[in-house]
């Protein structure tokens, strides 16, 4: 069966560092969405990809980048990890243009001391 | 930009119904979501509304009125399992913006 999987499932690391986020999906999809989830906050979008090279900023994207070199994988990089990034990540997937509705992964939780 | 309410908290009784409202001001809009999310899981999809009216999928239902910025997710014969946040969210060209999320606590 298709699905998204995201890597590790909890992380803890300390500030500055770098830390990257595995998002895989086997859906075929073109569309691939990075958000973070945070109390009272709800999910916030941080970077999306509409195929493979395409990558765009979202509303919290500072701090953070992807890269699309295929149709699977969207990675998350916190540059230099800072306390304020300590929150619960969640990836996503939609097909094309005509798609509906956003498939989410299980989520990372990320805790930066 | 997007702007989107829903309350904060909800309790009901097992076996009653609950009305969860949705308001949104938008800069684009190419449909209304409800996801459903358990403690410490991923959101799950419930129901999409692109045009105007009700959706009926089961116990769950969705309404939407483009011209008023207005939805809602109605839940019948409320279970146990349905204790769970409920998330509202604007599609604008294929990206969501979600609301914070309402926590609904059903009760035995």
């Amino acid at each position: 069966d298709a699905e998204i999987t995201q890597s590790p499932r909890h992380k803890i690391t300390e500030t500055g560092r770098q830390v990257t986020l595995a998002c895989h999906q086997t859906w075929n999809h073109n569309n691939m969405f990075w958000y973070r989830q945070d109390l009272g906050h709800g999910l916030r979008l941080i970077h999306y990809s509409y195929g493979v090279q395409d990558t765009n900023k979202g509303e919290v994207s500072d701090g953070y980048s992807v890269s699309r070199s295929n149709t699977e994988d969207l990675p998350l990089t916190l540059e230099s990890a800072a306390s304020s990034q300590t929150s619960v990540y969640f990836c996503a997937s939609s097909a094309g243009r005509g798609g509906n509705e956003q498939f989410f992964g299980p989520g990372t939780r990320l805790t930066v001391l | 930009g997007q702007n989107i309410d829903q309350p904060t908290e909800m309790t009901a009784t097992e076996g009653a119904i609950v009305q969860i409202n949705c308001t949104y001001q938008t800069s684009g809009f190419n449909g209304l979501f409800w996801y459903q999310q358990h403690a410490g899981e991923a959101p799950t999809f419930l129901s999409y509304n692109v045009l105007d009216g009700l959706e009926e999928k089961g116990r769950f239902s969705s309404f939407l009125s483009r011209s008023k910025g207005y939805s809602y997710l109605l839940l019948k014969e409320l279970q146990m399992k349905d204790s769970a946040s409920y998330l509202c969210a604007v599609r604008s060209d294929y990206k969501l913006s979600f609301g914070a999320g309402t926590t609904v606590t059903v009760r035995a």
